[in-house]
């Protein structure tokens, strides 16, 4: 069975730039979560989506993230524009349900110059 | 969520040395999942606790849960380099969302 798919791996960018990744979580897993994950830090939780609607955004700074989950499937986190800050691993994450264990895919890392 | 506090932040062992880190929080816990993340890579799911003074093993891995919920520890016996990584525990507290603690380094020598 594939696991959690991310993409893409690894993008730079200069400040002010959009940029997008993507994230298709395991088949049949209804809980779908962005977290963000700064060098020597624990994940920080993004958004949670159960199926296609956005339960917990609280964490998401909404003045220059999106995200969303079309269908319920695959889900996009939009950053635009994006700032030096922003640089980190941006981890996508499914569940069977929202009590179990999470599954994580291997990350998009993000480098602002 | 609650915030989970985890000590030590780094530890360095030889291998065959034992290593505990421990996550703390001054609020009761629903429950306790533990991760490992290794170097370059993305965590990985351990084991979840639940009950008041629970302890289950995985091979050399101990995970214990605190009588009064409110504190974990992860317990290796003889470490071996393939135990190196980041050890993180999560708590999913009563909003529903899972918070991780800041993690602990181990690092083993050979």
């Amino acid at each position: 069975e594939a696991g959690v798919v991310q993409s893409p791996r690894y993008k730079i960018i200069e400040k002010k730039q959009p940029v997008a990744f993507w994230c298709n979580p395991i088949s049949g897993h209804n809980t779908l979560y962005w977290y963000l994950q700064n060098l020597g830090q624990g994940p920080e939780l993004l958004i949670r989506y159960e199926n296609e609607e956005a339960v917990d955004d609280s964490q998401l700074p909404k003045d220059r993230f999106s995200a969303e989950r079309l269908k319920g499937v695959d889900s996009t986190l939009k950053i635009q524009p994006a700032e030096l800050g922003d640089s980190a691993v941006y981890l996508c994450a499914s569940s069977l349900r929202f009590s179990g264990e999470l599954f994580f895919g291997e990350g998009s890392r993000l480098t602002v110059l | 969520g609650q915030q989970v506090m985890q000590i030590p932040q780094y530890q360095h062992v030889q291998e065959g040395e034992d290593f505990t880190t421990y996550c703390n929080s001054s609020t009761t816990l629903s429950n306790i999942q533990w991760y490992k993340q290794r170097p370059g890579g993305h965590p990985v799911f351990l084991i979840q606790l639940v009950k008041s003074g629970e302890v289950k093993k995985q091979k050399r891995l101990t995970f214990q849960f605190g009588e009064a919920k409110k504190n974990s520890s992860l317990h290796i016996t003889a470490t071996q380099t393939t135990d190196v990584g980041t050890y993180f525990c999560a708590n999913r507290g009563s909003a529903r969302q899972l918070t991780f603690g800041s993690g602990t380094q181990l690092t083993v020598l050979p």
